[in-house]
């Protein structure tokens, strides 16, 4: 249960919504999360999900959870260049050991 | 500043070599998690301590890898016998240990092998 993927680039433009996907493979995950890297900054947790929801919404953010697919999605409302980052997500198990995926690069157009 | 620190954040070493990285974690944080990360991969967990007790350990972390946290707070992770392959950012985290409680990364430690 530690494969959790994602695909590597995401283009938008600027004011449009971003989606970006990730399936993972372990059912007894706890919880999911999504991380956003920024070039030479450290790893910031933007929200997470508790494995028995389906959707979780945070200000722009909205988090959509299958879990009879293992697909978890985080939709970026009004994407702006700030938001230009490599994204996480991430599964924490029963005993607490967290997997992440690959990352998807986001690149947001003016 | 109360955050995570790492120290070094940088350390170039010879083939063979044993290095040692220091994490200062949050000071209530009671869970700490280490990770090694390689360009254009995401984190990879290594192992986690409950206060001094180390929890988990990851199939990833060899014999030649071992981390301490003798006192419920700052952590050690000492590689030995240093390879090309050990070239990474090794990642220190930190959390209050409730459930889903949120992780705090530090700025990592950025191993050169050569």
């Amino acid at each position: 249960g530690e494969d959790v993927e994602q695909s590597l680039f995401l283009s938008v433009r600027e004011g449009d919504s971003s989606v970006i996907n990730c399936t993972y493979t372990d059912s007894s995950s706890t919880y999911l999360y999504w991380y956003k890297q920024e070039p030479g900054a450290g790893l910031q947790l933007l929200t997470y999900i508790f494995s028995n929801m389906d959707m979780k919404q945070d200000q722009r953010l909205t988090v959509l959870l299958n879990k009879k697919d293992k697909h978890l999605s985080l939709r970026i409302a009004d994407t702006q260049t700030g938001d230009s980052a490599i994204y996480f997500c991430a599964e924490s198990t029963p005993g607490n050991q967290f997997y992440f995926g690959t990352g998807t690069s986001l690149t947001v157009i003016p | 500043d109360t955050g995570v620190s790492q120290d070094p954040r940088h350390k170039i070493t010879k083939r063979g070599q044993n290095v040692t990285f220091r994490c200062d974690p949050i000071s209530e944080h009671n869970r700490l998690y280490w990770y090694r990360q390689t360009l254009g991969q995401g984190p990879e967990f290594l192992t986690y301590f409950q206060n001094e007790a180390q929890l988990e350990k990851s199939r990833l972390l060899s014999d030649r890898f071992s981390a301490e946290r003798p006192k419920g707070s700052f952590s050690t992770l000492e590689i030995q016998r240093t390879e090309q392959g050990d070239s990474a950012m090794y990642l220190c985290a930190s959390s209050l240990g409730q459930r889903g409680s949120e992780q705090y990364f530090g700025p990592g430690t950025r191993l050169t092998v050569t």
